[in-house]
């Protein structure tokens, strides 16, 4: 089946420390997107990638980084710089074309130790 | 840049009424626009999308949305609610920069009493 898996579904973090969310895509998709939601503030975009090896912030980038070295993997790191961390992430993809439904994987919930 | 509101974060309906969920947004060209739905520590799903071939469009569930110009919305509407709505629905906007984005609104929570 295709879709979109993200791991894990929980994550805790140290203070301190960087953690990596995975999200892996086999739509064949050629843009991915990292949302943050947190209750009451809908979702909220921290990067997006149209094409390997590119990517864009969103509007909340800050203490955030990703990469996209593959066409089927977007991980998004949450460094010690990001100070309020505890949220649900989702990942999102699609063909990138203007209008194009936007598919969204299941989420990783982080908390904060 | 496109922006989409969503008034009334909780939303309680009976089971067997109207569930009505409105959504306006902010766009100088006509825009795309999506109705998702989110079950508790789920991803977000489709509910229907409207892409400017028709102002009525009909999506999963029983649900509907119409698509008013001069109004500027795109309301969500199902006849009668079961217990299973129960879940929160956003709003979004495709955003016309070039890199489709999506700007969201932050959701109506569905509450349906049995």
């Amino acid at each position: 089946d295709g879709g979109i898996t993200q791991s894990p579904k929980y994550l805790f973090r140290k203070e301190g420390q960087n953690v990596t969310l995975s999200c892996e895509q086999n739509l064949n998709h050629d843009a991915m997107y990292w949302y943050r939601q947190d209750p009451g503030q809908g979702l909220r975009l921290i990067y997006y990638s149209q094409i390997v090896n590119d990517f864009q912030k969103g509007d909340i980038a800050e203490g955030y980084s990703v990469s996209r070295e593959k066409k089927e993997s977007f991980p998004l790191t949450v460094t010690s710089a990001q100070k309020n961390p505890t949220a649900f992430y989702l990942c999102a993809s699609n063909s990138g074309l203007f209008g194009e439904t936007q598919y969204f994987g299941p989420g990783t919930r982080l908390l904060v130790l | 840049a496109q922006s989409v509101t969503q008034l009334g974060s909780h939303v309680s309906v009976s089971e067997g009424a109207l569930v009505l969920l409105r959504c306006n947004y902010s766009s100088s060209v006509p825009p795309y626009l999506f109705w998702y739905v989110q079950y508790p520590n789920q991803g977000l799903q489709l509910l229907l999308k409207y892409t400017s071939a028709a102002t009525l469009v009909k999506g999963i569930n029983g649900f509907e949305a119409e698509f008013k110009k001069s109004e500027t919305s795109f309301h969500l509407t199902k006849p009668s609610a079961h217990m299973s709505d129960a879940a929160e629905y956003f709003c979004a906007v495709s955003e016309l920069r070039g890199n489709n984005r999506l700007a969201f609104g932050k959701g109506n929570q569905v509450v349906v009493i049995p």
